[in-house]
């Protein structure tokens, strides 16, 4: 069975763009969540999506937002780059949502670089 | 709210040797503990878990990790190191909201870089 896959792999963007990450959970998941992970630190929580709806979202600007589509894949945006957004973004999928005990399954992640 | 900490961002042991990752967390609720490990240019794998069942907990690749409520700790132990072990470990505590729901949100330690020599 397919793990989660996020999609593009590596990304080089100037600052001031924007952009878009994308992400398909393993199949049968419903919950979404992205985390950003610096080079040199753990990965910290920025959202996560569940039957569409945002159900958590961590400690970052609103150039920072995401969605959830009915086939329960999600999109990460960000807005107005900055040099500091350069890092790893990982998207983790889980069967459901409020069920603190279910792990959460990574994908590989998707590194972005800031010019 | 919920924090985890890793004592030691770098541990060094030899082929063969025993390995120790440390955890402390520290909620205000019964927590969920996870591990993970993360290879170069990949995502995170998760090792075992504990979600207040037995306190000692086995996970994949022969490493256990103990609950210790006492010592607000979840260390990670392998008996025996390999080469294939050296990558990044995690430890992380998942956010439990009121009334048992849960928003989902896993708090990671810094994460400890696991090195093996032969």
């Amino acid at each position: 069975d397919a793990g989660v896959t996020q999609s593009p792999t590596h990304l080089i963007k100037t600052r001031g763009q924007h952009v878009t990450l994308r992400c398909s959970p393993i199949s049968g998941h419903k919950s979404v969540s992205w985390y950003q992970q610096v080079l040199g630190q753990g990965p910290q929580f920025i959202f996560q999506y569940y039957e569409k709806e945002e159900r958590g979202r961590g400690n970052f600007p609103d150039r920072f937002s995401a969605r959830q589509f009915p086939n329960y894949s999600s999109e990460l945006n960000v807005n107005a780059l900055l040099l500091g957004d350069s890092a790893l973004y990982l998207c983790a999928s889980s069967l459901e949502w409020g069920y603190s005990n279910q792990p959460q399954h990574f994908g590989d992640g998707t590194r972005l670089s800031i010019l | 709210a919920q924090s985890v900490t890793q004592l030691g961002s770098h541990v060094s042991v030899s082929e063969g040797a025993l390995v120790l990752l440390r955890c402390n967390y520290s909620s205000s609720v019964p927590p969920y503990l996870f591990w993970y490990v993360q290879y170069p240019n990949q995502g995170l794998q998760l090792l075992l878990k504990y979600t207040s069942a037995a306190t000692l907990v086995k996970g994949i690749n022969g490493f256990e990790a103990e609950f210790k409520k006492s010592e607000t700790s979840f260390h990670l132990t392998k008996p025996s190191a390999h080469m294939s072990d050296a990558a990044e470990y995690f430890c992380a505590v998942s956010d439990r909201g009121a009334g048992g729901t849960s928003y989902g949100k896993l708090t990671f330690g810094q994460g400890t870089i696991l090195t093996v020599h032969p």
